[in-house]
């Protein structure tokens, strides 16, 4: 069956270093893969794209990797500030296109 | 910016009653879903529209049913609502360009209680 796996135990990390997440996935072959952040009790917000095609991408402080042999894509924070505390998702292209299927998302937490 | 509104940010209905939930959304997306958020469970899609009168069963339909009349509004209805129901609902919206590498822009939520 398909699924799509996140550390659903919270990160927890110190202000300045680098926030890994990682996203599995099994049984889909996305053509991309989105990065959402939700903080409590909002919707999602999106922040990145990255295409089957591409190995990674950046987006400021955000770099995000996408290995479609390892099925596997990580979210990386570097220089992570308090106001990066959130819930991180990933989402897969559906079977049908347009249609989104979410992981179960990995909150994260930076200590001053 | 992209606008996606709920009508309601909290809402508390009694076992049985039929409920609505509305979406607006302000930037022409052919594409609107509905979503509901359980801890431990994740987002998972009741329905999906990709056009107007037009949708699609997500993964988990069963006791709602949602309507499109208008291109900017998706409406989802509990006929009878249940306890089993208490969630978070979400709302989103996203444009169809070819090739489907398109973002979701989500509402604020309504926390629905059934008591």
């Amino acid at each position: 069956s398909q699924k799509i796996e996140q550390n659903s135990e919270a990160l927890n990390i110190q202000e300045g270093k680098t926030a890994t997440l990682t996203c599995n996935y099994t049984n889909y072959s996305p053509a991309y893969l989105q990065w959402y952040r939700q903080d409590p009790g909002r919707g999602p917000v999106f922040l990145l794209l990255i295409r089957e095609n591409e190995k990674e991408k950046r987006k400021e402080r955000l770099k995000v990797t996408f290995d479609t042999t390892l099925k596997q894509s990580l979210f990386h924070i570097t220089a992570s500030q308090p106001a990066d505390s959130a819930t991180y998702l990933c989402a897969l292209e559906g079977n049908a296109g347009n249609m989104l299927t979410f992981g179960g998302g990995t909150r994260l937490m930076v200590k001053p | 910016d992209v606008k996606v509104t709920q009508s309601s940010r909290y809402l508390v209905k009694r076992t049985g009653e039929k409920v609505f939930l509305e979406c607006v959304q302000d930037m022409d997306h052919e594409n609107m879903f509905w979503y509901r958020q359980d801890p431990g469970l994740g987002l998972r899609l009741i329905y999906f529209s990709y056009d107007v009168k037009m949708k699609e069963k997500g993964d988990i339909p069963e006791g709602y049913s949602v309507s499109r009349e208008k291109k900017e509004r998706f409406s989802l209805i509990l006929e009878s609502a249940s306890t089993n129901q208490t969630s978070m609902y979400l709302c989103a919206s996203s444009t169809r360009l070819a090739g489907g590498y398109n973002e979701q822009f989500f509402g604020p939520g309504t926390r629905l209680t059934v008591l």
